[in-house]
């Protein structure tokens, strides 16, 4: 039971370069969320689906897309990266998206755009 | 504007005290409150959850909520230097990224305990 995964670990692009980080969870979760976390900025969220079929923005959407392609994989797409994307990504997943809300998180993908 | 509020710290203790984290939050309508331990360099990882007013126990931990001020606390006891990590206060807030309502962190603060 490998909990939530993400690829890649650590990433380095250029301006205007695309990439798309996986997320994959195998606890049967209905919701799945992307966040970023910067110094002192705490983390954000961009984008989250509640459930298999549907995704909603959040905090921080602008410059990213997501797809939900299954129950289990979220991926987060940066079309043309900016160096104001410079981050640690993480993904999570929780069992409802309701009042227990209580969030598990992956190991995170640290990612430097030059 | 939806806030959580927490003191940035370092909050630095001697090895054997008792850590007092706190939080605060803009959202009079939140139900859920979470802590998380982020150690350096990994990612969150949930250690109370709290959604009645009171205290609530778990081995050294202790999360304590107070929604008619808006407060929500958590005690760590007989503190370790392995407790020495960033602590995130989280809570759900409707209406926050989305109409389902989300979680809303902090900017977490970071404890030091000292052997």
């Amino acid at each position: 039971n490998a909990g939530v995964t993400q690829t890649p670990k650590f990433q380095v692009l250029k301006t205007g370069q695309s990439m798309t980080l996986q997320c994959a969870q195998d606890m049967n979760h209905n919701s799945m969320y992307w966040y970023r976390q910067d110094p002192g900025m705490g983390l954000r969220l961009i984008y989250y689906s509640a459930s298999e079929g549907t995704t909603d923005k959040g905090e921080v959407p602008n410059g990213y897309n997501v797809s939900r392609l299954n129950k289990r994989e979220f991926s987060l797409r940066l079309e043309s990266a900016a160096p104001s994307q410079t981050s640690v990504y993480f993904c999570a997943s929780s069992d409802i998206a309701g009042l227990f809300n209580e969030q598990f998180f992956g190991p995170g993908t640290r990612l430097t755009v030059l | 504007q939806k806030e959580v509020e927490q003191n940035s710290g370092p909050l630095s203790v001697p090895e054997g005290a008792i850590a007092s984290l706190n939080c605060t939050y803009s959202d009079r309508g939140s139900q859920s409150f979470f802590w998380y331990r982020q150690y350096s360099g990994k990612s969150p990882e949930l250690i109370m959850f709290i959604y009645s007013n009171g205290d609530k126990e778990d081995g050294r931990f202790t999360a304590q909520l107070n929604k008619a001020s808006q407060y929500v606390s958590l005690l760590i006891r007989d503190s370790q230097p392995s407790d020495s990590a960033t602590y995130l206060c989280a809570v759900k807030m409707m209406n926050y990224g989305g109409s389902q309502g989300n979680l809303i962190f902090g900017k977490g603060t970071k404890l030091s305990v000292k052997p």
